[in-house]
C-alpha cells in the first residue's frame, strides 16, 4: 500500500527556518512527481510546491517563490521542504501527496506553527 | 487565470443522493480534475480523476455510490445513499504546467 509519512513541524518564531520531511514506502518513488500542499486553520487547501521525478522540474506557488525550497532525495524515498523567514500566515498544516497530475496519495500531515 | 469555483455548502439526508458541483473558469472547459473528500481531523482522501468527456478513475477502494459527470465547464460529484460518514469537505483540483489549483471546498452536512 502506498504511503506517505510526514514529520518536521513544530512551533517557530517569525523569521525562523524549519524543514519538513516526508517519508515514502510501498510504491516506485522514483516515478512520481511529489507535491506540498498546505492548509491553514479553518480554511481550504493551497498548493504550495512541486518536484518532478528526477529533479528536472521544480515549481512553487508564486506567493512562496524565494522563501520555500522543494527537494527530494530517490535514494531515501524522500521528499523535503525547507521553510525560510517564517510568517505567521505561514501557520498550517502541511500535506506531502503524490502524483504527477491528479494527487492520489496524501500524507497524514505535519503541522507548522508560528508565533512568538 | 486557471481558477475552480465550489458552492461553499451543502447538505442531503442520510441514505439520499447528493451531487456537488466545481466549475472551471474561462477557457479552460476541457480540463481535467480530481476529487478529494476531507472528514473532520483528517487528510484528504483522494476519490477519483475525471475528465471532461465524463470518464473518470476512483481511488482505491472508494465505493460505488461515489461517482463522476461532466457537462461544459462544470464537474460534479454525486454521492448515492449517502451515509453519516460522508459528512466532509470535498475539493475538486486541477492542474496545468507548473501549477496546480484546488477549489475553496465544498462542506457536505449529511442530515
Amino acid at each position: 500500500e502506498a504511503q506517505l509519512v510526514e514529520s518536521g513541524g513544530g512551533l517557530v518564531n517569525p523569521g525562523e527556518s524549519l524543514r519538513l520531511s516526508c517519508a515514502a514506502s510501498g510504491f516506485t518513488f522514483t516515478t512520481y512527481m511529489l507535491n506540498w500542499v498546505r492548509q491553514a486553520p479553518g480554511k481550504g487547501l493551497e498548493w504550495v510546491s512541486s518536484i518532478s521525478s528526477g529533479n528536472t522540474n521544480i515549481y512553487h506557488a508564486d506567493s512562496l517563490k524565494g522563501r520555500f525550497t522543494i527537494s527530494r532525495d530517490n535514494a531515501k524515498n524522500s521528499l523535503f521542504l525547507e521553510m525560510n523567514s517564517l510568517k505567521a500566515e505561514d501557520t498550517a498544516v502541511y500535506y506531502c501527496a503524490r502524483g504527477n497530475l491528479a494527487m492520489d496519495v496524501w500524507g497524514h500531515g505535519t503541522t507548522v506553527i508560528v508565533s512568538s | 487565470q486557471l481558477v475552480l469555483t465550489q458552492s461553499p455548502s451543502a447538505s442531503a439526508s442520510l441514505g439520499a443522493s447528493v451531487k456537488l458541483t466545481c466549475t472551471l473558469s474561462s477557457g479552460h472547459s476541457n480540463y481535467a480534475i480530481a476529487w478529494h473528500q476531507q472528514q473532520p481531523e483528517k487528510g484528504p482522501r483522494f476519490l477519483m480523476s475525471l475528465n471532461s468527456d465524463g470518464s473518470h478513475t476512483k481511488g482505491d477502494g472508494i465505493p460505488d455510490r461515489f461517482s463522476g459527470s461532466s457537462s461544459g465547464a462544470e464537474r460534479y460529484l454525486s454521492i448515492s445513499s449517502l451515509q453519516s460518514e460522508d459528512e466532509a469537505d470535498y475539493y475538486c483540483q486541477t492542474w496545468d504546467t507548473g501549477i496546480h489549483v484546488f477549489g475553496g471546498g465544498t462542506k457536505l452536512t449529511v442530515l
